[in-house]
Parts: structure tokens; sequence; C-alpha cells
């Protein structure tokens, strides 16, 4: 079964601490993972995307990496920012048709004063 | 704002009443997905087309629910005698081409409670 598995299930981390988040998945055949930032309420918005042959991607204090071995991928949030405060998901695209995508059931990150 | 607008954002409505949500893509995008996010979770593919054809519909997708693209551009989402289980978040999302690199860029949400 496809499955993305994300740990932690929450996080609160002080303003300006950064903080790293894990993403394991067995997806297959695989095609390309991203990073999605939820706000409450919102639909996800995408902060990357790596394909198989890509280790790392960032996007601004956002750096993602991704190990296609070990089907690992982790999110890091440099100096953290209030505004950080949301759910992130990690979401798998399948190669197979409608390029559907499966999704994490998210880390929920608190950013506090 | 991702050009993706889904109305109404909220809706209750009780046990047995029918819903239908609409979903508006980013206009050139041809694929247009929706998807059922309950609360600590993460979205559930339910169905996607292209164009206007439906391709694929998700077990998840009882035969209440109905969803249409007539003519390649908005979403209409149905929900017919509604049930406290189909209390969630429907995300709707689009993206241009069969690419799987290419972004699929998700509304706001309709958030449905049954009472």
């Amino acid at each position: 079964k496809n499955q993305v598995e994300q740990s932690p299930q929450s996080l609160i981390i002080l303003e300006g601490k950064n903080c790293t988040l894990q993403c394991n998945y067995t997806v297959s055949p695989f095609s390309n993972l991203r990073w999605y930032k939820q706000d409450t309420g919102r639909g996800p918005v995408s902060l990357t995307i790596m394909t198989f042959s890509e280790n790392t991607k960032s996007n601004g204090r956002y750096t993602a990496t991704l190990d296609a071995d070990t089907k690992q991928s982790s999110l890091h949030i440099t100096a953290s920012q209030l505004s950080d405060s949301a759910s992130y998901i990690c979401v798998v695209t399948h190669t197979g048709g409608g390029n559907k995508l499966t999704f994490g059931t998210g880390t929920q990150l608190k950013v506090e004063l | 704002d991702t050009g993706v607008s889904q109305d109404p954002r909220h809706k209750i409505t009780k046990r047995g009443q029918n819903v239908t949500f609409r979903c508006d893509p980013i206009s050139e995008h041809n694929r247009l997905y929706w998807y059922r996010q309950t609360l600590g979770q993460g979205p559930e593919f339910l169905t996607y087309f292209q164009n206007e054809a439906q391709l694929e519909k998700s077990r998840l997708l009882s035969d209440r629910f109905s969803a249409e693209r007539p003519k390649g551009s908005f979403s209409t989402l149905e929900i017919q005698r509604t049930e406290q289980g189909d209390s969630a978040m429907y995300l709707c999302a689009s993206s241009l081409g069969t690419i799987s690199y290419n972004e699929q860029f998700f509304g706001p949400g309709t958030r449905l409670t049954v009472l």
C-alpha cells in the first residue's frame, strides 16, 4: 500500500530557532516529492518539489532533502518565524495514471515567542 | 491566493440533505482534482478530470457522491443524502498538462459540517 508517514506529529519551537521535519514513504512507482504548507482553514501551498535524482532543494528559509534509496525526506526550517506556524505535509506523486498525490498526515508546527 | 476558487467556503447542513460545491480552477489548467481532508489528516484523493472527462474515481467516492466538469472549466461535487461521516474539508486542485512535475494548485476548500 502506498503510504507517507511523517514525524513528529506536532512540534512547538521558539521564534528564531531551527527545526527539521521527517517524511518516510513507500509510494511506488515514485515520481516526485513535495512539501506543502497548509495554514489552518486554507488549502495547501507547495514549498518545494524534488524528483528522484535531486538530493536537496531550497526555497528561502526552507530546505528539503531527499534520499530516494531509503525513501526518506526532510524539511528544515531556518530561523523560524511566527508565520511559519502551520501544518507541513509531505506529498508523493505516483508515476501511474492521473499523477495522483499521496499525502502524509502532516506535522503541526507552532512557533512561539 | 493560488487562483483556484471554491464556493461556498463553509456549509452546514442536516443529515439527509443534498449539498453541492463548486470549484473554479486556474483558467488554462486542463486537470482538476477533488480531495477530502478530515481533521488532523492529510487530504485523500477522490476523483480527477482531464478537461471534461472524469478519468478516475477513488473507492472513497461512494454512490452518493457525483462530480462533473461539463465544459472542462469549473467543476461541481454533489453529495446526496449527507451523513455525519461526510463532515470534512473538500479541496479542489488544478494543474496544467499531464506531466507529474506540474504543480497542483489548491483552492481554499469548502468545509462541510453535517449535523
